[in-house]
């Protein structure tokens, strides 16, 4: 079974640019989430899909994120535009929706986000 | 606001030393609670869990975690660590009955370097 993948693994941009990341949960996983890791910080988590719907997006930082998953599938995160601080490593994870709500994530391998 | 508190930052141990990483949150409601590792270039994994019933908790790779609701602390430990076992080690928690019922709040991870 293939795990959580993530595209790209590393982006550089300038600042103001725009990027986009993606993100394909396990497939039948019905929860995707979103979570950024600034350096030397904790991990923080940005939002929630539940399908294609937003479950819980009270970690976006700001309107400059967007979050979509058109169809309940993969999942894209854009930065737009980006600011330094938005420079870390973006994780993507994905669960099962089963009876009980409370399951183990699994994670992808990130994405290392450079704004300069 | 809730939070989620790892002791120590760095620890550096020999091989077949004793591990034991605090970890400490602030939630009163009910929680569930992970321990997360990230070895060298590999993505974040679970270790172990707990969501209700036996408080001493077992993992993989020789780890066991141990619940103490009145302490609100939910400690990892292992009896002899390896030199494979250097990684980073993440304490999550999730409250598992609110709107937010799929958002983990991480702690600021420990860096576990065993040297041989």
């Amino acid at each position: 079974e293939a795990g959580v993948t993530q595209f790209p693994s590393h982006s550089v941009i300038e600042k103001g640019q725009t990027v986009t990341l993606r993100c394909d949960p396990i497939s039948g996983h019905d929860n995707l989430y979103w979570y950024r890791r600034v350096m030397g910080k904790e991990i923080k988590f940005l939002l929630h899909f539940v399908k294609e719907s937003k479950q819980d997006e009270s970690g976006m930082p700001n309107n400059r994120f967007l979050a979509e998953r058109t169809g309940g599938t993969y999942s894209t995160l854009k930065v737009q535009p980006a600011e330094l601080e938005d420079s870390g490593v973006y994780f993507c994870a994905s669960s099962p929706l089963g009876q009980g709500r409370s399951y183990e994530q699994y994670f992808g391998p990130g994405t290392r986000l450079t704004v300069t | 606001a809730q939070s989620v508190s790892q002791h120590n930052h760095h620890v550096i141990l020999s091989e077949a030393a004793s591990l034991e990483l605090g970890c400490n949150y602030s939630y009163g409601g009910t929680v569930n609670l992970f321990w997360y590792v990230q070895y060298p270039g590999q993505h974040l994994q679970l270790l172990l869990k707990y969501f209700s019933g036996d408080p001493l908790v077992k993992g993989i790779k020789g780890f066991e975690a141990e619940f103490i609701k009145s302490k609100f602390s939910f400690n990892l430990r292992k009896p002899s660590v390896q030199w494979s076992d250097t990684a980073e080690y993440f304490c999550a928690v999730n409250e598992g009955t609110t709107d937010s019922w799929g958002k983990l709040q991480f702690g600021a991870g420990t860096q576990v370097v065993v040297t041989p």
